[in-house]
């Protein structure tokens, strides 16, 4: 597709439980970054990678969260036993480093609506 | 330490009206500053950006005016329509290894009542 495409788009799960989110980026994008905003509110950065380099992993809440990007494409976020305030949107976004690393659009997906009961 | 800061919080305007969303930044090495625009049940996607070599700039009815001195910058939306209202994201981001990632404000929901 020509977007970010992320699934699924929502997901119900009871506590305790383990859920993975999956995001597409835009294929050629080196950058992947991972978002949650909770109802109304703003976007926490969760992680970010940008090619062969190391994540950035500072805005993990919990060691209850990972990430990993296969071959530099798909990205899955997975949270484990999973608590009612995790609940929230899982946004992700990609885009692409510009010539002379000069900074290149983020593009967004829709989001994945994560509920905990 | 909170790297952008956007104010107002949430903001109401009547149809024809000027809304305007400010934005404050910490860290000289950003360079490059966008404006997202978010629809309910949906992601943010890009309205506007600037870089620090021009004070202003237009697309439409949408203006950012950029502040390098003061390190604010804020959007400007003239003749404002209900379709407007949403979510504003003012975001800013370098290219040295410390701050190369994108850094969000909080946010600014905006309604235009008709």
């Amino acid at each position: 597709g020509a977007g970010v495409s992320q699934s699924p788009s929502n997901k119900v799960t009871e506590k305790g439980k383990d859920v993975e989110l999956r995001c597409d980026p835009i294929s050629g994008h080196t950058a992947l970054y991972w978002y949650r905003q909770s109802l109304g509110q703003g976007l926490e950065f969760l992680i970010y990678f940008q090619g062969n380099s190391a994540p950035d992993k500072s805005g993990l809440p919990s060691d209850r969260f990972s990430a990993e990007r296969t071959g530099g494409s798909v990205s899955t976020l997975t949270i484990q036993r999973t608590q009612q305030e995790d609940s929230a949107v899982y946004l992700c976004a990609s885009s692409l480093r510009l010539q002379g690393a000069r900074t290149g659009e983020l593009f967004f997906g829709e989001g994945s609506r994560l509920t905990v009961l | 330490q909170q790297q952008v800061k956007q104010s107002p919080q949430s903001l109401i305007v009547q149809k024809g009206g000027i809304s305007i969303i400010n934005c404050a930044y910490e860290n000289t090495a950003f360079d490059y500053f966008p404006w997202y625009q978010q629809f309910p049940g949906k992601g943010p996607a890009l309205l506007i950006a600037i870089r620090p070599d021009v004070s202003e700039k237009k697309e439409g009815r949408f203006t950012i005016s950029f502040n390098k001195s003061a390190k604010q910058f804020s959007l400007h939306i003239m003749d404002s329509q209900p379709g407007d209202s949403a979510t504003y994201f003012c975001a800013a981001k370098g290219t040295n290894i410390h701050f190369n990632k994108f850094y969000f404000g909080s946010g600014t929901k905006l309604n235009v009542k008709p």
